[in-house]
């Protein structure tokens, strides 16, 4: 098993509507949460963390479920400014400590 | 202002070569990173430095090696170049520790023929 997965799509939608991406890891013992978004030929940037009580940024929820390990983000009112590759990414400690980075599900949003 | 930089954005050499690239950050943060983003797009990580210390040294050969002057900068320095080192090269920084935000610079693109 991948220590993250995420369905590496595409979705493909169109304006307006609502998508859903989810992602799991391995390891019970990762520490913290996060979900980046990656343009084309661009460096990935944070888009949000992710934290038990779920948290909110406009149209954008994120969620942990630590019990079933899998982390989900939830975007509402989609825009064509939102497709981009949303990265899943996993802090965790084995042994040392870890960043590892999900590969990925592209979002192509049409008008 | 850039707040983490590398430099050269594209860098084309031939095969057993050896290149260095650069990367430095002026958001005052202690920690820095190498990731490597190959042709499938998965992003691992390779390095760690806090405060100027290797924290994180990933199965990564040899050849590449990091070297952090101070903890603004952390350049990575790769010998006998091989076409499998072809990939986008990315350096990143956090405040303190691995558990806090990542900015990443630009990439520096490799290509190795």
């Amino acid at each position: 098993r991948k220590e993250v997965e995420q369905d590496p799509g595409p979705f493909n939608v169109p304006e307006g509507a609502t998508v859903a991406f989810n992602c799991t890891y391995s390891n019970s013992a990762s520490q913290s949460f996060f979900w980046y978004r990656q343009d084309c030929r661009k460096e990935p940037k944070l888009l949000m963390s992710v934290y038990s009580s779920g948290n909110e940024d406009g149209r954008f929820t994120a969620q942990l479920n630590r019990a079933s390990q899998y982390i989900s983000l939830l975007i509402r009112d989609s825009k064509l400014s939102d497709s981009a590759t949303y990265l899943c990414v996993v802090n965790e400690v084995n042994g040392g400590f870890k960043t590892i980075f999900g590969a990925g599900t592209r979002l192509f949003v049409k008008a | 202002d850039t707040a983490v930089s590398q430099t050269p954005k594209y860098l084309v050499t031939q095969m057993g070569n050896d290149k260095s690239i650069k990367c430095e950050q002026n958001l005052g943060h202690d920690t820095m990173y190498w990731y490597k983003q190959d042709s499938k797009k998965f992003l691992k990580i390779m390095f760690s430095y806090n405060n100027k210390e290797l924290i994180i040294n990933e199965t990564v050969p040899n050849r590449f090696s990091p070297k952090s002057p101070d903890k603004a900068h952390l350049n990575l320095h790769i010998n006998s170049l091989e076409l499998g080192d072809s990939a986008v090269y990315f350096c990143a920084s956090s405040q303190n520790t691995w558990i806090e935000t990542q900015y990443f610079g630009p990439g520096t693109r490799l290509l190795v023929l």
